[in-house]
């Protein structure tokens, strides 16, 4: 199966910060990338698909000047949670498109 | 209604017990069928990739789907205690190039 790696896999970090979260797809090239998030025993829910070399787009509710996603190489999506709070605090996950099954490891937020 | 229903559980059951998990949904395009096994706080790794309705057997596990009730199970015999996880379905309309569509997922403990 398909090689996504994410990092990192987990971090923690004060209300109003920033965090930088990548994924990379280690043996193959990823156009396009979903990431989804997942809040504790919730399921996983698509909050945008990024697109390389072009724009984002972002599931309804989902506030695309708070989650910034870049992509700027086939094998690099990343995803800027800014200004963190802690009703950001989730489970994030990506998964390229090419191979829609497989998903990275998650990184774990946590917004104190 | 959600578009795919999963009984969160938690189940519990003996060592060396059949397993019956299930999902139901009511999107009727939904063609592909996932199942899931998420450790805590680790990605979801795929278990079973079924295609329209049928049974599909790999080890273990066998995966069914029943398209006409929109149903679909996933049965692991002889349990270890290693099957503790959450199991989450997931399903989508095409294969590849499409997000997925997950339900909550059900915790699973396997009792020694």
């Amino acid at each position: 199966g398909a090689v996504v790696s994410q990092h990192p896999s987990w971090v923690i970090c004060k209300s109003g910060t920033s965090v930088k979260i990548e994924c990379r797809s280690l043996d193959f090239q990823a156009t396009t990338m979903f990431w989804y998030r997942q809040f504790p025993k919730q399921s996983l829910m698509l909050m945008a698909t990024s697109n390389e070399g072009s724009k984002a787009t972002y599931e309804q509710g989902v506030e695309k000047d708070k989650f910034l996603i870049n992509h700027a190489s086939l094998t690099l999506s990343t995803l800027t949670v800014t200004s963190a709070h802690p009703e950001d605090s989730s489970f994030y996950i990506c998964s390229p498109q090419e191979e829609t099954q497989y998903f990275g490891p998650g990184t774990r937020l946590l917004v104190l | 209604q959600k578009e795919v229903e999963q009984d969160p559980g938690p189940l519990s059951v003996p060592e060396g017990a059949i397993v019956s998990l299930n999902c139901t949904y009511s999107n009727s395009a939904f063609q592909y069928f996932m199942w899931y096994r998420q450790y805590s706080r680790k990605g979801p790794e795929l278990l079973m990739y079924t295609y329209s309705s049928g049974n599909k057997e790999d080890g273990r596990f066998t995966a069914q789907v029943d398209k006409s009730s929109k149903y679909i199970s996933l049965f692991i015999r002889d349990s270890q205690p290693s099957d503790s996880a959450t199991y989450l379905c997931a399903m989508s309309r095409y294969s590849g190039n499409t997000p997925l569509v997950f339900g909550k997922g059900t915790r699973l403990s396997v009792i020694a």
